[in-house]
């Protein structure tokens, strides 16, 4: 069946900016999750739900990043006033939740802030 | 803090070469470990799950509390086992999860 997907695959924006990356999870998987992959780094966790609402979003770095799962499907990440610093690779996974589930990636959004 | 450490870059080895790969963590609870690879042009993948104490592609890994390390090994490296490889550690219920940076393991022929 269909993996995850994530979409555009590739964005470039300018300094202060709003920008939206979208993940579509695998069909009834009710965990999402969202990372930052910065070159020569491993991803670091940004945001997890569980169905509609944001479990934990304690990597969320600042205010000016957002993220929402309406109807427990399809998210959107939301960067307000992007900054250069913001460049790197978004990558979303999603599970069927609860422990030892394992999490599937989708291909990532490259972002690129000039 | 929780942290993952992969000491190693980069890890060269011969075709049937034994290979390990390093990971050690720092977690206050009872730690929850992964192995992901993510071959040339492909998504991150599970490689594999310490709970599952399972041997996947010919890979190990043992999880030591004592030492806190989570090495991953293989008797005979393949060149087909050339990828990114990253250390993960799942902590608050699933909820969350810590990468390392990662190894990029280069099998020659």
């Amino acid at each position: 069946g269909a993996g995850v997907s994530q979409t555009p695959s590739n964005k470039v924006t300018e300094k202060g900016k709003y920008v939206e990356l979208r993940c579509d999870p695998i069909s009834g998987h009710t965990a999402l999750y969202w990372y930052r992959q910065s070159l020569g780094q491993g991803p670091e966790f940004l945001i997890y739900f569980q169905g509609t609402g944001a479990a934990d979003d304690s990597g969320l770095p600042n205010d000016r990043f957002f993220a929402v799962r309406p109807e427990g499907s399809v998210s959107t990440l939301k960067i307000q006033r992007t900054e250069r610093g913001d460049s790197a690779v978004y990558l979303c996974a999603s599970s069927l939740g609860g422990t030892y589930n394992e999490q599937f990636f989708g291909p990532g959004t490259r972002l690129t802030v000039l | 803090a929780q942290r993952v450490t992969q000491p190693e870059k980069l890890l060269s080895v011969f075709k049937g070469a034994p290979v390990e790969l390093k990971c050690n963590y720092s977690y206050s609870g009872s730690p929850e470990l992964f192995w992901y690879v993510q071959y040339s042009r492909q998504r991150l993948q599970l490689l594999l799950r310490h709970i599952s104490r399972e041997s996947i592609k010919g890979f190990t890994a043992d999880l030591n509390k004592g030492e806190t390390s989570f090495h991953l090994k293989k008797p005979f490296a393949q060149e087909e086992d050339s990828a990114m490889y990253y250390c993960a550690l799942a902590a608050r219920n699933f909820n969350k999860f810590y990468f390392g940076s990662g190894t990029k393991l280069n099998v020659k022929p």
